[in-house]
């Protein structure tokens, strides 16, 4: 079975310094691995995603994530926080059962607050 | 804009009623899953539709079913509501036959049951 464990549900940095985002997945095969965002009163939005390519994902607003098998982890990053990037963050892995459907397993959440 | 949307944006039911939610996939695309989020939690898998058959479920109960008619837009009902039901329903759409499809959520339907 695949699951995703996000290791904070909150994490408090300052605008303008590094932001590191924990997220740990299981799964009996090659995953396929998402970063979604969530905003107040917001849909969810797909910040990035990876299937198997390159190790090193590059998404949007400049967050990034590295795929490393040997530790099961899927973090992600970006180099300097802007306010607009306080939002609740989920890790997600697709999951696949029976008759070809795939859903989304979600981690809990992390709360990311960026301090002025 | 995700092209996804859901009517209504919230609503309010009494427990033991029914309440039927309801999306409108992007265009082109012929999967719809739908996702329960209760307060401060991620969102869960309920059941997933492609080409108008349930081809894939979460751990719901039965109380939990849907439809998917043949312009790929949805429902989903719940009926003999409990107070637990009470969360963000989530539509996501998405195309098939491609590697690491994106799932395109819609903004949801606040459920409140009193």
């Amino acid at each position: 079975a695949q699951s995703v464990t996000q290791l904070d549900s909150h994490v408090s940095v300052s605008e303008g310094t590094p932001v590191l985002l924990r997220c740990n997945y299981s799964s009996s095969y090659s995953p396929s691995l998402f970063w979604y965002v969530q905003h107040p009163n917001k849909g969810l939005q797909l910040l990035l995603k990876y299937t198997s390519a390159a190790t090193l994902v590059k998404g949007i607003n400049g967050f990034e994530a590295e795929f490393k098998k040997s530790e099961t982890s899927f973090h992600l990053t970006k180099p300097s926080a802007h306010m607009s990037d306080a939002a609740e963050y989920f890790c997600v892995v697709r999951i696949y059962s029976g008759g070809g459907a795939d859903g989304l397993t979600f981690g809990k959440g992390t709360h990311l607050i960026i301090q002025p | 804009e995700t092209g996804v949307t859901q009517s209504p944006t919230h609503l309010i039911k009494t427990r033991g009623q029914q309440v039927t939610l309801r999306c409108s996939s992007q265009s082109g695309h012929n999967t719809v899953s739908w996702y329960q989020q209760a307060l401060g939690q991620g969102p869960q898998f309920i059941f997933q539709y492609y080409r108008e058959e349930e081809n894939g479920r979460g751990n719901f109960p039965p109380r939990f079913s849907g439809l998917q008619f043949p312009n790929y837009s949805s429902e989903l009902n719940v009926n003999a509501l409990e107070l637990d039901d009470s969360a963000l329903y989530l539509c996501a759409s998405r195309g098939r036959g491609l590697t690491g499809t994106e799932a395109f959520f819609g903004q949801g339907t606040r459920l409140t049951v009193v």
